[in-house]
């Protein structure tokens, strides 16, 4: 079974760039087919998708955040990774990672709380 | 694009359960389902407006027709109790805004 688990700062000050990671075990974000993607929920409020990478590079982001998001793939570590600048309080939120598959996010990480204050 | 859920409905223990998912021609995309419950990640429930991921019970079924997406819980159950997103691809990938559903 497919784990995924989700790391980076818990706190980040506005304004400044917010970098979490995606570690994956027991599948390979190599695998075809699958897409790695970014899904947050602000406090109160429902799931906000972020976007979707491929292991080839290619990326999908929301039209509302893709002017500050970033997504970046690493296959030789199993690993994908979200940058968001210029980050405000509204972009405090519970960042999950998750496995896209067959149009779905069929795996989730955990979940990080990302707080973002002075 | 957008999709639209009620914000909240309710439900006795035993009786169905049907959440709508409303969008522009969204018999002609692909729906999936999550449940989510408070503190923990959220779980597909449906795929592609109807399929059940392994694991999930048969009382949970879906369809699709012209620009309504439903869940249907059949005997429902307190464990049921959960917010419930719907969710497409479009031109990008857009979540419902959730149904709490109350089990009481």
């Amino acid at each position: 079974q497919p784990r995924l688990q989700e790391s980076g700062p818990g706190l980040v000050k506005p304004s400044e760039t917010l970098s979490l990671t995606c570690s994956v075990s027991g599948a390979s974000v190599r695998s075809t087919g699958d897409y790695w993607g970014w899904v947050r929920q602000p406090p109160g409020k429902g799931l906000e998708w972020i976007g979707n990478i491929y292991y080839s590079g290619n990326t999908y982001y929301s039209p509302s955040l893709q002017s500050r998001v970033s997504l970046f793939v690493d296959t030789s570590r199993d690993q994908f990774s979200l940058s968001l600048t210029s980050v405000t309080a509204a972009d405090t939120a519970i960042y999950y990672c998750a496995r896209a598959s067959s149009f779905a996010f069929d795996v989730w990480g955990l979940g990080i709380l990302v707080t973002v204050s002075s | 694009y957008a999709l639209t859920q009620p914000p909240s409905m309710s439900v006795s223990p035993g009786q169905t359960a049907t959440i709508t998912c409303s969008g522009d021609d969204l018999a002609d995309k692909y729906v999936s389902w999550y449940q989510h419950l408070p503190g923990q990640s959220p779980v597909l429930v449906l795929y592609q407006d109807s399929k059940r991921p392994s694991g999930i019970p048969e009382r949970f079924s879906g369809f699709t027709s012209g620009n309504t997406a439903t869940l249907v819980i059949s005997g429902t159950q307190a464990t049921d109790e959960a917010d419930y997103y719907c969710q497409a691809w479009d031109t990008a990938l857009v979540f419902g805004g959730g149904t709490r559903l109350t089990v009481l």
